[in-house]
Order: C-alpha cells, then sequence, then structure tokens
C-alpha cells in the first residue's frame, strides 16, 4: 500500500542551526511530492513541491527538499533556524496526476525552535 | 492574492444534529476537496469533488456526509448526524486544472460534537 511516513513526531533545534524533517514514502510509481506548514491555529500553507524535473527544489521560508528516488525520501532542510519556523510540517504525497488527485499525508512533525 | 475561505471558523453542535461547512473555493478552480484533522493526528483525506460529481471518497466518507456546489461559488460538506468521533478540523482544498498538482487549502472550520 502506498504510504506516508515522517519519522519524528518532535524535532527541536536552536535557533541558527540546521533544520532536518525526514519524509520517506512507498509508491510503486514515483509520486508528487509536497511539504506543507501549519502554524497554530491556521491552516496549511504549501512550502514547496515535487513534481518532475530538478529533484532539488526551493521553497518559501528559505526551506528546501530533495527528491532522492533511490531513497524513496523527500526531507525537507533549512541551512538557519528562525523562531518564526516553529510550527507543525507535513509531507504528502499524491499518486495520480492530471485528475482530482488527493493528497496523502505523513502523521506531521512538530519543530520547536529554542533560544 | 487569491485564497480559499471557510465558515464558519467553529462550529459547536449536539450529537446527532445536522451541521453544514462551508467553503468558497478560490474562483477559477475547478477540482474541490474535503479534509478533516482530528486533533493531534493527521490530515486525512475525505472526498473530492469535479464536475459536479465526487471523484473520490475515503472509507471515512459513509452515508452521513454529503457534498455539494449549490451556486457556481460555494462548496459545503453537509453531516447528517454528527457523533462525536465528528469532531475535527474540517480543511477544504481547491486546485485549478491548469496548475495540476497545487491544492490551495482554507483556514479550516473546527467542529465540537457534544
Amino acid at each position: 500500500a502506498q504510504s506516508v511516513t515522517q519519522l519524528g513526531s518532535h524535532v527541536s533545534v536552536s535557533e541558527g542551526a540546521l533544520v532536518l524533517l525526514r519524509c520517506n514514502y512507498s509508491s510503486s510509481v514515483p509520486p508528487y511530492l509536497f511539504w506543507y506548514v501549519q502554524y497554530p491555529n491556521q491552516g496549511l500553507q504549501l512550502l514547496l513541491k515535487y513534481t518532475t524535473g530538478a529533484t532539488l527544489v526551493k521553497g518559501i521560508n528559505g526551506f528546501e527538499a530533495e527528491f532522492k528516488k533511490s531513497e524513496t525520501s523527500f526531507h525537507l532542510t533549512k541551512p538557519s533556524a528562525h523562531m518564526s519556523d516553529a510550527a507543525e510540517y507535513f509531507c504528502a504525497v499524491s499518486f495520480r496526476t492530471g485528475t482530482a488527485s488527493k493528497l496523502t499525508f505523513g502523521t506531521g512533525t512538530r519543530l520547536q525552535v529554542t533560544l | 492574492e487569491p485564497e480559499v475561505t471557510q465558515t464558519p471558523s467553529h462550529q459547536v453542535t449536539q450529537m446527532g444534529q445536522e451541521v453544514i461547512l462551508r467553503c468558497v473555493p478560490i474562483s477559477n478552480h475547478l477540482y474541490f476537496y474535503w479534509y478533516r484533522q482530528i486533533l493531534g493526528q493527521k490530515v486525512e483525506f475525505l472526498v473530492s469533488f469535479y464536475n459536479n460529481e465526487i471523484s473520490e471518497k475515503s472509507e471515512i466518507f459513509d452515508d452521513q456526509f454529503s457534498v455539494e456546489r449549490p451556486d457556481g461559488s460555494n462548496f459545503t460538506l453537509k453531516i447528517r448526524s454528527t457523533k462525536l468521533e465528528d469532531s475535527a478540523m474540517y480543511f477544504c482544498a481547491s486546485k485549478s486544472e491548469r496548475v495540476s498538482y497545487e491544492q490551495y487549502f482554507g483556514p479550516g472550520t473546527r467542529l465540537t460534537v457534544t
């Protein structure tokens, strides 16, 4: 069955440190991959997406992610964390294209940024 | 920038009552979705809607649930007889046909069933 796994439900980093949030997927065909961010009491905002082409994708707020087919991974990184990055981050995949393809979400990683 | 809007932001209802959650998708979008997020859990797909019919639904979307696009702008989710376990945040999303990958999410409606 197709699935998304986010390792680590909570990640804590110091301000200025590297952020690494892990996402792995299971699929028989290459999916389309997304990272969404959810700030407290708010909706989901798209950070970045991979559909085709360059496997390193850059998103908003300095985040980037690299699609590694051999590792079935799409980890999210940011070189230097800011306090404002504290939020819940969801990896999501879509397994069909060109139609009303649903998103399948991982369980989320709560990022805490400390001084 | 166009955005998806949802009303109400918070709905409290008693078990067994009907609720209607409303969404206004982005105006030129053609695909519409409902997702839910039970407190502390992941976001789950409920249903997708295109060309005035359901495209796909999850096992959560049973006979108690229905969706409708009553006019050119609104997209609604109705729960006929709410249960305690329906308490969750419900998100509406929409997608254009031209950019077929990115779904835009609304801010959500928090449904509390007592």
